[in-house]
């Protein structure tokens, strides 16, 4: 069964500061997908990694993906209020309908 | 483009009601819809899945009973809480994907919040 594991679980920054999130999964995976939820909101996509090596970035966030690792990283860099969310990584399986997401990780970006 | 509709954004109700919450894929034809459920700051959990025609497939520990799901056209899926107990308050979400292939996109809706007297 494919796992997702996310960390860290909470994450309290000051603006400026850069920070990376992790993800972890447990079995072969076809993509790595990244969201951000704001509070009562249904997700936004972010990123969707497809193979191994790939790096995307978009802003100040940048998502890369080793698939040898089976880990993707989403990095911030100098953040700011604004990204102040929850961002969630997800995963699915070759060939199979369902997508894993990890627990999430709870930005909160302090001035 | 891609965009999916999910209606009513928000119930409440009481107890033993049975709510019905849809999900419409507007500009594209959806053979493969998915419903998650969100407990407060928890992680989406998937319930099942809907193909276009048949029946749906429910993951384990998710009541087939409890939550009826109908995927009658390519663009709409229903899912029908049936008899619903505060314990069911959440916020579900469905999904939307694009084609035929796995290897195709989910679209989000921007989900139901349900909360149950």
């Amino acid at each position: 069964e494919l796992k997702v594991e996310q960390n860290p679980l909470f994450l309290s920054m000051q603006e400026g500061k850069n920070y990376t999130i992790y993800c972890n999964y447990s079995t072969t995976s076809d993509r790595l997908y990244w969201y951000r939820q704001d509070p009562g909101k249904s997700l936004e996509s972010l990123f969707v990694l497809l193979s191994n090596g790939a790096v995307k970035q978009e802003g100040r966030l940048m998502a890369s993906l080793d698939t040898k690792a089976r880990l993707s990283t989403l990095h911030i860099t100098a953040a700011v209020h604004d990204l102040s969310a929850t961002y969630f990584c997800a995963a699915t399986k070759y060939n199979n309908n369902d997508m894993r997401f990890g627990a999430g990780t709870r930005l909160t970006v302090k001035p | 483009g891609a965009v999916v509709s999910q209606h009513p954004s928000r119930v409440i109700c009481k107890s033993g009601t049975s709510v019905k919450i849809e999900c419409r894929s507007l500009d594209f034809q959806a053979t493969t819809m998915f419903w998650y459920r969100q407990f407060p700051k928890q992680s989406l959990m998937l319930m099942a899945t809907s193909n276009e025609g048949s029946k749906a497939t429910y993951e384990q520990g998710v009541e087939k009973d409890k939550f009826l799901i109908n995927h009658a056209s390519l663009t709409l899926s229903t899912l029908t809480v049936t008899s619903a107990h505060p314990e069911d308050s959440s916020f579900y979400i469905c999904s939307a994907r694009q084609g035929q292939g796995a290897n195709q996109p989910q679209h989000f809706g921007d989900g139901t919040r349900l909360s149950i007297l």
